[in-house]
């Protein structure tokens, strides 16, 4: 009965370095989701994943950001030669296929990955 | 674009006052419109939702009417509990994209007193 899990909970990094984060969606939720929360901007959705359909990555800020999912369940979100700005707490969450749940399947969140950009 | 606006805080309140956070929208299309709520230290939760016009999303004693024709989704309490103090995000999803993602307010802190 595990819920959406994401690892670590804290990263401190040095400006430029390359910093993974990881997501565990809950089990049988195809739809998985990268969220970004900053004092700044608020919550921001960053990228969308369904089955095998190609990722709605329309909310990447930068070309420095990606993300995969690999066999449809895990995923990385990779952030290239951070920068200060890229300091906040990235959220996963996870859901049904859309329609599976209704219009708008609940999306179960995980704890967050609290970034700190030196 | 799709947007949600809600009040800003904190909002604080002392033990069985009544609660009102306001949130309205904009959006193309009929969304659903959500609450989610963040206690101290833990992950984002559910706390309602409403899929259309008129729908009344209730959990633990809140509540919210989905307003079409005032695009206004504002979350209410009779008496909140000093348990009740959190983060509050109003949020969106659009019906008929092929993404499910969610927009949210700025969210509202919530200080109850005993």
């Amino acid at each position: 009965g595990a819920g959406v899990s994401q690892s670590p909970s804290n990263k401190v990094t040095e400006k430029g370095k390359d910093v993974e984060l990881r997501c565990d969606p809950i089990s049988g939720h195809t739809a998985l989701y990268w969220y970004r929360q900053s004092l700044g901007q608020g919550l921001e959705f960053l990228i969308y994943f369904q089955g095998n359909s190609a990722p709605d990555k329309s909310g990447l800020p930068s070309d420095r950001f990606s993300a995969e999912r690999t066999g449809g369940s895990v995923s990385t979100l990779t952030i290239q030669r951070t920068q200060q700005e890229d300091s906040a707490v990235y959220l996963c969450a996870s859901s049904f296929p859309r329609g599976a749940g209704g219009p708008n399947s609940e999306q179960f969140f995980g704890p967050g990955t609290r970034l700190t950009v030196l | 674009g799709d947007s949600v606006t809600q009040m800003e805080g904190p909002v604080t309140l002392s033990e069985e006052a009544c609660l009102t956070i306001n949130c309205t929208y904009t959006a193309t299309g009929y969304p659903s419109l959500f609450w989610y709520v963040q206690y101290p230290g833990e992950g984002l939760q559910l706390l309602l939702k409403a899929t259309k016009a008129d729908d009344k999303g209730s959990n633990k004693g809140f509540e919210a009417t989905y307003r079409k024709e005032t695009t206004s989704f504002h979350l209410e309490k009779g008496s909140v509990q000093v348990s009740d103090s959190a983060v509050y995000f109003c949020a969106l999803s659009s019906y008929g994209g092929a993404t499910n993602k969610l927009i949210f307010g700025t969210g509202t802190l919530l200080a109850v007193q005993p």
